[in-house]
C-alpha cells in the first residue's frame, strides 16, 4: 500500500543546515510535497517537487528526489529558530484527480540557539 | 489568497455528545478533506468530499460522519464523542485537477478534548 516515512526528531544549532528525510513507497506519484506546521498552527505548503526533477532550489530551501530509492530530502541552510516546526513530507495519492496526498508522520525539527 | 477556516480553536466535549467541526473554504475548491493529527502518527484521512453531496471514506472513517451540503463547506460528525477522539482534527481544501498537481490549503486546526 501507499505508505511514507520520516524520522520523528531532528535537532540542530542555529546557523546550521538541517536535512529532513523521507522516504515514500509510491512510485507513480507525481508530485512530491514539504509541508511545515508551526506550534498551534494548520500546515503550510513549503515546496514541492516534480517527479522527473531530481533537484529544486528555493532561497534557503533545496529539495532533493532520488526516484530509485524513493527517498526525498529538504536541506534549510543556515536554519533559524523560527524554522523550528513539524515538517511533514506528503505524495499523490493513486486516487487520482480527488486531491488525495499521503503524509507522513512529520518530524520535529528544534533549533537550539 | 486561499482561507480555510475552522469554527473552534479549541473545543472540550464530553464522552457521548455529538460534536459538530466546521469547515469553509473561499476558493470555490472542489475537493475537501478532515484529518486528524496525532503526535507520532502525522495526518490520518478521516473522509474527504470531491463534491457537493458526495464524500468519501478515509483511512479511518469510524465514529465519524461527514455533510457537504454547499461547495464552501465541509462538516466533521462525531455522532457519540469518545476520549479517544481527543485529537487536533485539520480541514484541508484544494481544486480538482489534471495535472497531478494537488496544492491541499489547510485551515489552523480545531483542538478537541473529549472528557
Amino acid at each position: 500500500g501507499e505508505d511514507v516515512e520520516q524520522s520523528l526528531f531532528l535537532s540542530v544549532r542555529e546557523g546550521d543546515s538541517s536535512v529532513i528525510n523521507c522516504t515514500y513507497t509510491d512510485s507513480s506519484s507525481t508530485y512530491l510535497y514539504w509541508y511545515k506546521q508551526e506550534p498551534g498552527a494548520g500546515l503550510q505548503l513549503l515546496t514541492y517537487i516534480f517527479s522527473n526533477m531530481d533537484m529544486k532550489q528555493d532561497q534557503r530551501l533545496t529539495v532533493l528526489l532520488n526516484k530509485k530509492d524513493k527517498h526525498l530530502s529538504l536541506r534549510i541552510a543556515d536554519t533559524q529558530t523560527g524554522d523550528s516546526a513539524i515538517y511533514f513530507c506528503a505524495e499523490t495519492s493513486l486516487s487520482g484527480n480527488t486531491g488525495k496526498l499521503i503524509f507522513g508522520q512529520g518530524t520535529t525539527l528544534q533549533v537550539k540557539p | 489568497d486561499v482561507k480555510v477556516t475552522q469554527s473552534s480553536r479549541y473545543l472540550v466535549k464530553r464522552t457521548g455528545e455529538k460534536v459538530f467541526l466546521e469547515c469553509v473554504q473561499d476558493m470555490d475548491h472542489e475537493n475537501m478533506f478532515w484529518y486528524r493529527q496525532d503526535p507520532g502518527l502525522g495526518l490520518r484521512l478521516i473522509y474527504f468530499s470531491y463534491d457537493v453531496k458526495m464524500k468519501e471514506k478515509g483511512d479511518i472513517p469510524e465514529g465519524y460522519s461527514v455533510s457537504r451540503e454547499k461547495k464552501e463547506r465541509f462538516s466533521l460528525i462525531l455522532e457519540s464523542a469518545s476520549t479517544n477522539q481527543t485529537s487536533m482534527y485539520l480541514c484541508a481544501s484544494t481544486i480538482s485537477g489534471t495535472s497531478g498537481l494537488e496544492l491541499q490549503y489547510f485551515g489552523p486546526g480545531t483542538r478537541l478534548t473529549v472528557t
